[in-house]
């Protein structure tokens, strides 16, 4: 069975950092493109970053380029998400979702955490 | 960015109608749209991709179509567990985005 449990969110106040991890088990992480997808309170969905199987090359929304890093360790099984320089339109739950093992079709998610909640307030 | 867009944003329906959510995408995406059902406190679930492609495991009363820009999904015979937020996405090009979403409701 396909699991995927994150951790790492919690309050926070602008300007500070926070850094999510998700451990995947029941498939081969190393094969997979995986995604980050955040939503805010009562809020739709938001893609956030993703990350090829080898790292290699890494996507990020424009409003985290430059304070959102996405890396993975495979050899762990994890993917992490830095956060830094935090504002109050970062305040979500933050899903690690599982893309696919091919660029064409890494795009969409067919397995997701329950997601981990940051909160960015002062 | 494609800009997705949904409508209804939310419907009321009764147990066995037939429902159509439509979603739109601001440049043609060919089939590149997935979408997800999300209940309450839930993670989403992915229902179809490649804009007609039912996930392995989902009822057959789920059926999408639609090409380029315009989408639907259509669910034949609404069933209590089908009540739900409907997301569509776009994974054409990046970054990937979502329609705002259709809620369904008990009627």
């Amino acid at each position: 069975e396909v699991q995927l449990v994150e951790s790492g969110g919690g309050l926070v106040q602008p300007g500070e950092s926070l850094r999510l991890s998700c451990v995947a088990s029941g498939f081969t992480f190393s094969s997979y493109w995986m995604s980050w997808v955040r939503q805010a309170p009562g809020k739709g969905l938001e893609w956030v970053a993703d990350i090829k199987q080898d790292g290699s090359d890494k996507y990020y929304v424009d409003s985290v380029k430059g304070r959102f890093t996405i890396s993975r360790d495979n050899a762990k099984n994890s993917l992490y998400l830095q956060l830094n320089s935090l504002r109050a339109e970062d305040t979500a739950v933050y899903y690690c979702a599982r893309g696919a093992t091919t660029v064409t079709a890494r795009g969409y998610f067919d397995s997701w955490g329950q997601g981990t909640l940051v909160t960015v307030s002062s | 960015a494609i800009r997705m867009t949904q409508s209804p944003s939310s419907f009321s329906a009764s147990t066995g109608d037939r429902v159509t959510i439509t979603c739109r995408a601001s440049q043609g995406i060919s089939s590149y749209l997935a979408w997800y059902q999300q209940k309450p406190g839930k993670a989403p679930n992915l229902l179809m991709y490649a804009s007609s492609t039912l996930r392995s495991g989902v009822p057959s009363r789920f059926t999408g179509s639609g090409s380029g820009t315009d989408f639907t999904l259509t669910i034949s015979c609404l069933q209590s567990e089908d009540f739900a937020t409907y997301y569509c996405q776009q994974y054409y090009t990046y970054p990937f985005t979502f329609g705002p979403g259709t809620k369904v409701d008990i009627k």
